[in-house]
């Protein structure tokens, strides 16, 4: 089952202008993961925003988390035709005994960046 | 380059067949994860091992199995394969827990023809 549904599902802009992509989770998590994924290869970590943060940047990634929403953003700014990729948000699930034994991904939102 | 090795790239095989996937971790991580991608189901977490224990069990069907080996190297089993079974199956890794960032292997392509 997906945890996290991201928003668009397809996303196409031109180069230079910034991609928001957003994701809405169900249940409480510890932690929320952002991965990229080029056509048919494997997931790239790109950033983890913790539960008690609000916002996380990295180069030009800048994050938001709201939990009261369950929500998150990830912000592209002044994009490259190189960010063309599919992006991924992933929840934590912890077990009983402690410590999160898998992510849970939604179905992710194209990215296309028009040269 | 994640670190993370799945062989073979790609498999083709036909229905009611048995297949193995390998995956080495990045070396020194304990936990290793096996996903499925296919375009309708997205990306479904099957199974975590832990130092050579299962950990965490998903979506995983009976027809699959998997096992972590003492040098950490994982396998997933699947058989008697069926045509819905074609799909991306990627090995992941993290040094202990998923709430860590996993490394992921660029996959091994499954085509059940």
């Amino acid at each position: 089952s997906q945890q996290g549904e991201e928003d668009p599902q397809a996303l196409s802009i031109q180069e230079g202008e910034n991609a928001t992509m957003n994701c809405s989770y169900k249940t409480s998590i510890n932690n929320l993961q952002w991965y990229r994924q080029n056509s048919g290869r494997g997931l790239v970590h790109l950033i983890l925003i913790r539960s008690n943060e609000r916002e996380k940047h990295s180069g030009r990634l800048r994050v938001t988390l709201d939990t009261s929403k369950k929500s998150s953003s990830l912000l592209i700014t002044a994009s490259r035709a190189a960010d063309t990729a599919s992006y991924f948000c992933a929840t934590d699930a912890w077990n009983s005994g402690g410590g999160a034994d898998r992510l849970t991904f939604g179905k992710g939102t194209h990215l296309i960046i028009q040269p | 380059d994640s670190g993370v090795t799945q062989t073979p790239k790609h498999l083709i095989t036909a229905t009611g067949q048995r297949v193995t996937l390998r995956c080495s971790p990045r070396s020194g991580d304990l936990s290793v994860y096996w996903y499925q991608q296919s375009l309708d189901q997205g990306l479904q977490f099957l199974i975590q091992y832990y130092n050579g224990e299962e950990r965490a069990k998903g979506n995983i069907l009976e027809r699959f199995s998997a096992q972590q080996f003492p040098d950490l190297h994982s396998e997933l089993n699947l058989s008697s394969l069926e045509l819905g079974d074609s799909a991306l199956y990627f090995c992941a890794s993290s040094p202990w827990a998923a709430d860590e960032k996993l490394f992921f292997g660029s996959g091994t392509q499954l085509s059940v023809l």
